[in-house]
């Protein structure tokens, strides 16, 4: 059975960082792309970014609200993904899932349970 | 404002039909594949229809989806009061290099 179970999340500061993590089991995870998606209070889903697997060279693309303070992270020995959060701000208030993903066709197929990441002076 | 573009909210009577649409550009659903997701209240959201038509393993043949051009449709046959829940569409898009979502549809089963 595939489980994802997300930990670290919480509240912290205007400008504050966070890292969030993703334990995997009951797959490969070596061979899994891995994404993160957030739904902020009352709102929809938005897609943060992925990881691919270290064979399709380990690259990431992130959503431009994002870029270059969240950084995506895997660690295979540790059938472990992270996410890394800097600078952040008030609208990154949001219940953050990780996600397995079908990389062919960009669905995601399996999700954690959700951490919550509360930004707030 | 989501790149995809679903109606707020759809109705219907138990054991009727509802389809949900998600309208998108070449960009997105006229050249990658759709997905949609199920979000019962409270819960992750679920897989329910990838590669625009299929249906992950121990999803019900009651929900189908299709895909024409720069559209996409989502069926829900034999409306259940379990069937209610928010549910989005999905994908990839090349010019943005990015996955977008619809904004999200409140089904409502009368």
């Amino acid at each position: 059975e595939v489980q994802l179970v997300g930990s670290g999340g919480g509240l912290v500061k205007p400008g504050g960082s966070l890292r969030l993590s993703c334990a995997a089991s009951g797959f490969i995870f070596n061979k899994a792309w891995m994404s993160w998606v957030r739904q902020a209070p009352g709102k929809g889903l938005e897609w943060v970014g992925h990881i691919k697997t270290k064979s399709d060279g380990a690259t990431t693309d992130y959503v431009a609200p994002v870029k270059g303070r969240f950084t995506i992270s895997r660690d295979d020995s540790r059938n472990t993904l992270f996410l890394q959060m800097n600078s952040l701000k008030t609208e990154d208030t949001a219940v953050y899932y990780c996600t397995t993903v079908l990389r062919l066709v960009q669905a995601f197929d399996f999700w954690g349970q959700g951490t919550i990441v509360t930004v707030s002076s | 404002q989501s790149v995809l573009t679903q109606p707020p909210s759809v109705s219907a009577a138990s054991g009727q039909k509802v389809t949900i649409s998600c309208s998108g550009s070449n960009s997105n659903i006229g050249n990658n594949y759709v997905s949609w997701y199920q979000q019962l209240p409270g819960t992750a959201p679920k897989l329910l229809i990838y590669d625009n038509t299929k249906r992950p393993s121990g999803i019900p043949d009651r929900f189908s989806g299709s895909k024409s051009g720069t559209s996409a449709t989502l069926g829900i046959s034999g409306l259940q009061t379990g069937d209610e829940a928010d549910y989005y569409c999905a994908a990839w898009d090349s010019s943005l290099s990015i996955v977008v979502f619809g904004g999200g549809t409140k089904l409502t089963v009368l």
